[in-house]
């Protein structure tokens, strides 16, 4: 019972390629997001959505875009990838209500994207 | 992030107490808290504490808050291999889209 999952987990392909990273979280919850982690292993959020509002954070290039076909999956498509997108990306979700359990992020395990 | 700073790594015995350090700058953050990322895998909640509070304990975990200097600290008593890890802290701020600002985690090493 995978509460948040991510496909594919490893992602390698050529520079100038587009390419999808799939997330689903099956607990039901309403906000989801994707971050970047670094090989420094720092980690940055770049979007944040719910049905009301997609928070974009503004370092993000347009080339990301996040697309949620329904409340439980929020894919993350990147165009025309370059040697800088190499990370790792992670998909979370969180409940809806007062905090802390909004902050409550439950994160996949990630999907590794090697840019060639 | 350039708003939570943590030291990177941090090596113990196994046996001994591990205290991870963090400091954030935002003074308007609501609730703090401690992630544990294994290798190869997603984040994972540990604890976290509300800003009013100076201490929380959850069995070997003690969250130490010291507001006025921003200060936030993980204690793991009795530090066991399988607590080698990366421990990022993370702040939440109050507002119309609650997002947590990571720090950039501090690689845990228990040595046996």
């Amino acid at each position: 019972d995978t509460a948040v999952s991510q496909t594919p987990k490893y992602l390698v392909t050529q520079m100038g390629n587009d390419k999808s990273i799939k997330c689903e979280q099956n607990l039901g919850h309403d906000t989801m997001y994707w971050y970047k982690q670094d090989s420094k292993k720092f980690l940055k959020i770049m979007f944040s959505y719910n049905n009301k509002e997609l928070i974009i954070n503004e370092t993000v290039p347009n080339r990301f875009s996040p697309k949620s076909p329904d409340k439980a999956h929020l894919n993350l498509h990147i165009n025309s990838l370059e040697l800088g997108d190499s990370a790792v990306y992670f998909c979370a979700s969180s409940p809806r209500g007062a905090a802390p359990s909004t902050d409550t992020q439950y994160f996949g395990p990630g999907t590794r994207l090697t840019v060639l | 992030g350039e708003d939570v700073e943590q030291s990177l790594f941090l090596s113990v015995r196994e046996g001994d107490s591990s205290v991870i350090n963090c400091t954030y700058t935002d003074s308007s953050s609501t609730y703090l808290y401690w992630y544990k990322q294994e290798p190869g895998a997603g984040l994972q909640l540990l604890t976290y504490i509300f800003s009013n509070m100076d201490m929380k304990q959850d069995q070997r975990l003690t969250v130490l808050l010291n507001k006025k200097d921003k200060h936030l600290s993980l204690r793991i008593a009795d530090t066991q291999t399988g607590d080698s890890a990366i421990y990022f802290c993370a702040e939440s701020i109050a507002g119309s889209a609650r997002q947590l600002t990571f720090g950039s985690g501090t690689q845990l090493t228990v040595l046996p």
